[in-house]
């Protein structure tokens, strides 16, 4: 049972604008930066977004981060078909001494 | 060419042991932190064991505390799990991935998967 929770499904048509949430606490979310991650099927993950707002270069500007308190999000703008995957938030629990996933979430362009 | 390479997933039978080995090109290794993060079938990620660049510290979930092992060998830029003791549970695509608190994980090798069952 992981201690940061995802909406399980996400879903928009080309071009809209989808975001995702993550819900931690003080000594995950709170405490610490928040990354982001998109698994294509069959695939590995890929970093999205490092330091709660930062893309690693490559990655377009139509994925944001943010974060605010306990929580974090990543909106994914003008939704493209090649965006249809699993997302996944990550950060670290300073009270477990553990990186933590979150619960992920699969977003399906419609 | 930057990269992970994964080895050493396979079969094994409950209460075998495997050691999984992750090679290192294109970068650094030795000052680079580095992670185990592996994939049940069909479910989410689950990070599984790190190890930091420069002091060495190990870092365990607690699912596989007492049972696991991370190590690397600098001079071979290589990473190492050495698990024990496993548990049908443990069956898992096994990926390494390079980075830290600061980075986030931005290299994951392809994957090896891990089965146990008898």
């Amino acid at each position: 049972q992981s201690v940061v929770t995802q909406p399980p499904s996400a879903s928009g048509t080309p071009g809209q604008r989808v975001t995702i949430s993550c819900s931690g606490s003080s000594s995950n979310i709170g405490s610490d930066y928040v990354y982001w991650y998109q698994q294509l099927p069959g695939t590995a993950p890929k970093l999205l977004i490092y330091r709660n707002n930062q893309r690693p270069s490559g990655v377009p500007d139509r994925f944001s981060g943010s974060k605010s308190g306990t929580s974090a999000s990543l909106a994914i703008s003008g939704l493209r078909s090649e965006d249809e995957a699993d997302y996944y938030c990550a950060t670290w629990d300073d009270s477990l001494t553990i990186y933590v996933f979150g619960t992920g979430t699969k977003v399906t362009v419609l | 060419e930057v990269q992970l390479l994964e080895s050493g997933g396979g079969l094994v039978q409950p209460g075998g042991y495997l050691r999984l080995s992750c090679a290192a090109s294109g970068f650094t290794f030795s000052s680079s932190a580095m992670s185990w993060v592996r994939q049940a079938p069909g479910k989410g990620l689950e990070w599984v064991s790190a190890i930091s660049g420069s002091t060495g510290n190990t870092y365990y979930a607690d699912s596989v505390k007492g049972r696991f092992s991370i190590s690397r060998d600098n001079s071979m830029n290589t990473l190492y799990l050495q698990m024990n003791s496993l548990r049908a549970e443990d069956t898992a695509v096994y990926f390494c991935a390079k980075g830290d608190r600061s980075s986030g994980w931005d290299l994951w090798g392809q994957g090896t998967l891990v089965t146990v069952s008898s």
